[in-house]
Protein backbone atom coordinates (compact mmCIF):
# COMPACT_ATOMS: atom_id res chain seq x y z
CA UNK A 1 0.00 0.00 0.00
CA UNK A 2 0.58 3.51 0.06
CA UNK A 3 3.00 4.84 2.17
CA UNK A 4 5.05 7.91 3.41
CA UNK A 5 8.82 7.46 5.22
CA UNK A 6 11.47 9.77 6.55
CA UNK A 7 15.25 9.11 5.24
CA UNK A 8 16.59 9.15 9.10
CA UNK A 9 14.67 8.76 12.57
CA UNK A 10 17.06 11.31 14.33
CA UNK A 11 18.70 14.35 13.31
CA UNK A 12 21.11 16.27 15.91
CA UNK A 13 21.93 19.78 14.75
CA UNK A 14 23.70 22.80 16.74
CA UNK A 15 21.78 25.91 17.29
CA UNK A 16 22.33 28.11 14.44
CA UNK A 17 23.17 25.44 12.02
CA UNK A 18 20.06 24.65 9.29
CA UNK A 19 18.60 21.69 9.10
CA UNK A 20 17.43 19.64 6.08
CA UNK A 21 14.59 16.57 6.79
CA UNK A 22 13.82 14.24 4.43
CA UNK A 23 10.77 12.49 3.45
CA UNK A 24 9.71 9.64 0.55
CA UNK A 25 6.58 9.39 -0.25
CA UNK A 26 5.34 6.59 -2.70
CA UNK A 27 1.69 7.30 -3.80
CA UNK A 28 2.50 9.50 -7.28
CA UNK A 29 -1.72 10.24 -6.93
CA UNK A 30 -0.58 12.33 -3.66
CA UNK A 31 -1.38 16.13 -4.76
CA UNK A 32 -1.51 17.69 -1.57
CA UNK A 33 1.76 17.45 1.19
CA UNK A 34 1.99 18.86 4.88
CA UNK A 35 4.98 19.06 7.01
CA UNK A 36 3.88 19.00 11.03
CA UNK A 37 5.94 19.43 14.07
CA UNK A 38 5.06 17.54 17.53
CA UNK A 39 6.37 18.20 20.69
CA UNK A 40 6.35 16.28 23.44
CA UNK A 41 2.71 15.98 25.17
CA UNK A 42 1.03 17.57 22.19
CA UNK A 43 -0.91 17.29 18.99
CA UNK A 44 1.12 18.03 15.99
CA UNK A 45 1.32 21.61 14.52
CA UNK A 46 1.02 22.63 11.03
CA UNK A 47 4.23 23.94 9.69
CA UNK A 48 3.76 24.35 6.16
CA UNK A 49 2.69 22.76 2.89
CA UNK A 50 2.60 22.34 -0.73
CA UNK A 51 0.46 21.51 -3.54
CA UNK A 52 2.09 18.94 -6.09
CA UNK A 53 2.24 21.96 -9.08
CA UNK A 54 4.81 23.57 -7.04
CA UNK A 55 8.08 22.99 -6.57
CA UNK A 56 9.36 25.41 -3.59
CA UNK A 57 7.44 26.99 -0.75
CA UNK A 58 8.96 29.50 1.75
CA UNK A 59 7.55 30.35 4.89
CA UNK A 60 9.22 32.03 8.29
CA UNK A 61 12.30 30.29 8.42
CA UNK A 62 11.00 27.08 6.88
CA UNK A 63 11.25 25.74 3.42
CA UNK A 64 9.38 22.79 1.89
CA UNK A 65 11.37 21.31 -1.52
CA UNK A 66 8.96 18.91 -4.10
CA UNK A 67 10.12 16.40 -6.25
CA UNK A 68 7.63 15.05 -8.09
CA UNK A 69 10.21 13.12 -10.42
CA UNK A 70 11.44 11.02 -7.56
CA UNK A 71 8.72 11.36 -5.15
CA UNK A 72 10.59 12.94 -2.56
CA UNK A 73 9.73 15.71 -0.19
CA UNK A 74 11.92 18.20 2.00
CA UNK A 75 11.77 20.29 5.35
CA UNK A 76 14.30 23.00 5.73
CA UNK A 77 14.37 25.11 9.08
CA UNK A 78 16.90 27.85 8.31
CA UNK A 79 19.09 29.39 11.98
CA UNK A 80 17.42 26.20 14.06
CA UNK A 81 16.73 26.85 17.67
CA UNK A 82 16.51 24.60 20.39
CA UNK A 83 12.92 25.69 19.92
CA UNK A 84 12.32 23.59 16.79
CA UNK A 85 13.37 20.41 18.47
CA UNK A 86 10.40 18.31 18.23
CA UNK A 87 9.70 15.28 15.78
CA UNK A 88 8.80 16.36 12.56
CA UNK A 89 6.18 14.50 10.13
CA UNK A 90 5.22 14.94 6.68
CA UNK A 91 1.84 13.63 5.27
CA UNK A 92 0.07 13.03 1.71
CA UNK A 93 -3.17 13.51 0.88
CA UNK A 94 -5.56 13.93 -1.93
CA UNK A 95 -6.50 17.90 -1.95
CA UNK A 96 -8.70 17.79 -4.71
CA UNK A 97 -12.49 16.87 -5.28
CA UNK A 98 -11.83 13.39 -4.13
CA UNK A 99 -10.32 15.39 -0.50
CA UNK A 100 -11.45 13.53 2.46
CA UNK A 101 -9.35 15.14 5.10
CA UNK A 102 -7.42 11.47 5.12
CA UNK A 103 -3.40 11.89 5.89
CA UNK A 104 -1.10 9.51 5.31
CA UNK A 105 1.53 9.79 7.74
CA UNK A 106 5.91 9.14 7.76
CA UNK A 107 7.12 7.64 10.67
CA UNK A 108 8.59 10.76 11.88
CA UNK A 109 12.44 12.69 12.14
CA UNK A 110 13.29 13.40 16.02
CA UNK A 111 15.41 16.80 15.26
CA UNK A 112 17.94 17.43 18.86
CA UNK A 113 19.18 21.02 18.56
CA UNK A 114 22.80 21.09 20.47
CA UNK A 115 23.04 24.43 22.34
CA UNK B 1 -11.08 30.49 19.41
CA UNK B 2 -10.49 26.96 20.80
CA UNK B 3 -9.54 24.98 17.43
CA UNK B 4 -9.92 21.04 18.39
CA UNK B 5 -10.59 20.10 21.68
CA UNK B 6 -10.88 16.47 23.13
CA UNK B 7 -11.44 15.06 26.47
CA UNK B 8 -10.46 13.30 28.35
CA UNK B 9 -6.69 14.07 28.09
CA UNK B 10 -5.60 11.02 30.08
CA UNK B 11 -8.09 7.72 30.70
CA UNK B 12 -7.05 4.10 32.08
CA UNK B 13 -9.70 1.56 31.53
CA UNK B 14 -10.03 -1.83 32.51
CA UNK B 15 -9.96 -4.94 29.50
CA UNK B 16 -13.49 -4.89 28.04
CA UNK B 17 -15.00 -1.31 29.52
CA UNK B 18 -15.98 0.96 27.05
CA UNK B 19 -15.81 4.79 26.64
CA UNK B 20 -16.22 7.58 24.19
CA UNK B 21 -13.31 9.60 23.67
CA UNK B 22 -15.02 13.63 22.70
CA UNK B 23 -13.64 15.30 19.70
CA UNK B 24 -15.10 19.30 19.09
CA UNK B 25 -13.71 22.03 16.64
CA UNK B 26 -15.15 25.39 16.50
CA UNK B 27 -14.07 25.84 13.20
CA UNK B 28 -17.10 25.13 11.17
CA UNK B 29 -14.52 22.63 9.47
CA UNK B 30 -15.78 19.99 6.98
CA UNK B 31 -13.61 17.10 7.58
CA UNK B 32 -12.93 15.51 10.97
CA UNK B 33 -10.85 12.18 11.44
CA UNK B 34 -9.46 10.51 14.34
CA UNK B 35 -5.95 8.86 14.48
CA UNK B 36 -3.89 6.76 16.65
CA UNK B 37 -0.27 7.21 17.12
CA UNK B 38 1.92 4.34 18.90
CA UNK B 39 5.87 4.61 20.41
CA UNK B 40 8.15 5.10 17.35
CA UNK B 41 5.22 5.74 14.45
CA UNK B 42 3.29 7.78 13.01
CA UNK B 43 -0.46 8.53 13.43
CA UNK B 44 -2.69 5.89 11.44
CA UNK B 45 -6.32 6.92 10.73
CA UNK B 46 -9.32 4.64 12.45
CA UNK B 47 -11.95 6.28 10.84
CA UNK B 48 -12.72 9.99 9.29
CA UNK B 49 -16.19 12.02 8.43
CA UNK B 50 -16.42 14.69 5.54
CA UNK B 51 -19.48 15.93 6.58
CA UNK B 52 -22.55 15.35 9.76
CA UNK B 53 -24.00 12.26 8.60
CA UNK B 54 -20.79 10.77 6.92
CA UNK B 55 -18.59 8.73 8.40
CA UNK B 56 -15.90 5.79 6.38
CA UNK B 57 -12.69 3.57 7.80
CA UNK B 58 -9.64 4.40 7.85
CA UNK B 59 -6.51 2.24 8.34
CA UNK B 60 -7.35 0.73 11.59
CA UNK B 61 -11.14 0.76 12.43
CA UNK B 62 -11.73 -2.77 14.34
CA UNK B 63 -12.63 -1.86 17.61
CA UNK B 64 -13.87 1.61 17.22
CA UNK B 65 -16.86 3.22 16.28
CA UNK B 66 -17.49 6.96 14.97
CA UNK B 67 -20.94 9.20 14.45
CA UNK B 68 -20.90 12.69 13.11
CA UNK B 69 -24.80 13.86 13.71
CA UNK B 70 -23.04 17.69 13.83
CA UNK B 71 -20.53 19.38 12.32
CA UNK B 72 -18.76 20.04 15.49
CA UNK B 73 -18.44 16.87 17.32
CA UNK B 74 -16.87 13.72 16.23
CA UNK B 75 -16.52 10.80 18.71
CA UNK B 76 -14.79 8.16 19.27
CA UNK B 77 -15.85 4.97 20.98
CA UNK B 78 -14.25 1.89 22.10
CA UNK B 79 -16.75 -0.51 22.48
CA UNK B 80 -14.98 -3.41 24.39
CA UNK B 81 -11.59 -2.08 25.28
CA UNK B 82 -8.38 -4.27 24.64
CA UNK B 83 -4.68 -3.33 25.62
CA UNK B 84 -4.08 -3.23 22.10
CA UNK B 85 -6.04 -0.02 22.12
CA UNK B 86 -3.15 0.87 24.24
CA UNK B 87 -2.40 4.20 22.33
CA UNK B 88 -2.51 7.98 22.24
CA UNK B 89 -5.46 8.97 19.84
CA UNK B 90 -5.88 12.70 17.97
CA UNK B 91 -8.74 14.32 16.24
CA UNK B 92 -8.17 16.48 13.59
CA UNK B 93 -10.37 18.79 11.64
CA UNK B 94 -9.82 20.18 8.30
CA UNK B 95 -11.13 22.17 5.17
CA UNK B 96 -9.92 21.20 2.27
CA UNK B 97 -6.42 22.05 3.73
CA UNK B 98 -4.26 21.33 6.57
CA UNK B 99 -5.80 19.17 9.25
CA UNK B 100 -5.71 20.69 12.42
CA UNK B 101 -4.82 18.52 15.71
CA UNK B 102 -5.90 18.53 18.64
CA UNK B 103 -4.02 17.89 22.23
CA UNK B 104 -4.56 14.12 22.16
CA UNK B 105 -6.10 11.49 24.36
CA UNK B 106 -3.65 9.20 26.31
CA UNK B 107 -5.90 5.88 26.95
CA UNK B 108 -4.30 3.07 28.61
CA UNK B 109 -6.30 -0.15 28.53
CA UNK B 110 -5.07 -2.75 31.82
Amino acid sequence: GESVGLHLPTLSVQEGDNSIINCAYSNSASDYFIWYKQESGKGPQFIIDIRSNMDKRQGQRVTVLLNKTVKHLSLQIAATQPGDSAVYFCAETTHGSSNTGKLIFGQGTTLQVKP
Amino acid sequence: NAGVTQTPKFQVLKTGQSMTLQCAQDMNHEYMSWYRQDPGMGLRLIHYSVGAGITDQGEVPNGYNVSRSTTEDFPLRLLSAAPSQTSVYFCASSNRAAAFFGQGTRLTVV
